[in-house]
């Protein structure tokens, strides 16, 4: 049973435009999530994260949304720049297991100029 | 700056033969995984340890073992090559931090004939 889903495989949207990466999990006992971004050729790279015990974190352009209640977390980024175009991993895992995470499968963003 | 290196970049190799991946992290950090990338499939753990001498089962053990002599290095055996494991291999250790997220290196493709 996969616990962390991503069920959108891609995304297409314009340049300066909002993109809106979801992801749901099925566990509710994972304290932290975190998304990734991963280029052609290259490893994934950490981007945001978020805890449990939050429902908002910012960083730049990118904001994280955790909704607990409804089991699921979204990535927002904008404005979406061409460089944004990447597949995004969302992951989690529990406090106690020192960065063993379990990702989704991805969703690859395409930003059009 | 410290770093984590995958060699060989890319391999082929025939089904049956012996193949090992290595990893290199210069963080002195306790603990690294092996995950596996596939389209559809996202990122599947194999292996992981969290200190010499210790070795541990992801979801995707099957055909697969590492060993752990030394902090720095995290070898990927596959003791006998099936075409099942052609795939991109990531090896990461975890960055220090809250949310503790995974410093991957750039990956080895493995093609097996």
């Amino acid at each position: 049973d996969q616990q962390v889903k991503q069920n959108s495989p891609s995304l297409s949207v314009q340049e300066g435009r909002i993109s809106i990466l979801n992801c749901d999990y099925t566990n509710s006992m994972f304290d932290y999530f975190l998304w990734y971004k991963k280029y052609p050729a290259e490893g994934p790279t950490f981007l945001i994260s978020i805890s449990s015990i939050k429902d908002k974190n910012e960083d730049g352009r990118f904001t994280v949304f955790l909704n607990k209640s409804a089991k699921h977390l979204s990535l927002h980024i904008v404005p979406s720049q061409p460089g944004d175009s990447a597949v995004y991993f969302c992951a989690a895992r529990y406090n106690t297991n020192a960065g063993k995470s379990t990702f989704g499968d991805g969703t690859t963003l395409t930003v059009k100029p | 700056d410290a770093e984590i290196t995958q060699s060989p970049r890319h391999k082929i190799t025939e089904t049956g033969r012996q193949v090992t991946l290595a990893c290199h992290q210069t963080w002195n950090h306790n603990n690294m995984f092996w995950y596996r990338q596939d389209l559809g499939h996202g990122l599947r753990l194999i292996h992981y340890s969290y200190g010499v001498q210790d070795t541990n089962k992801g979801e995707v053990s099957d055909g697969y073992s590492v060993s752990r002599s030394n902090t720095e290095d995290l070898p990927l055996t596959l003791e006998s090559a099936a075409s099942s494991q052609t795939s991109v291999y990531f090896c990461a250790s975890p960055s220090p931090g809250e949310s503790q997220p995974q410093h991957f290196g750039d990956g080895t493709r493995l093609s097996i004939l």
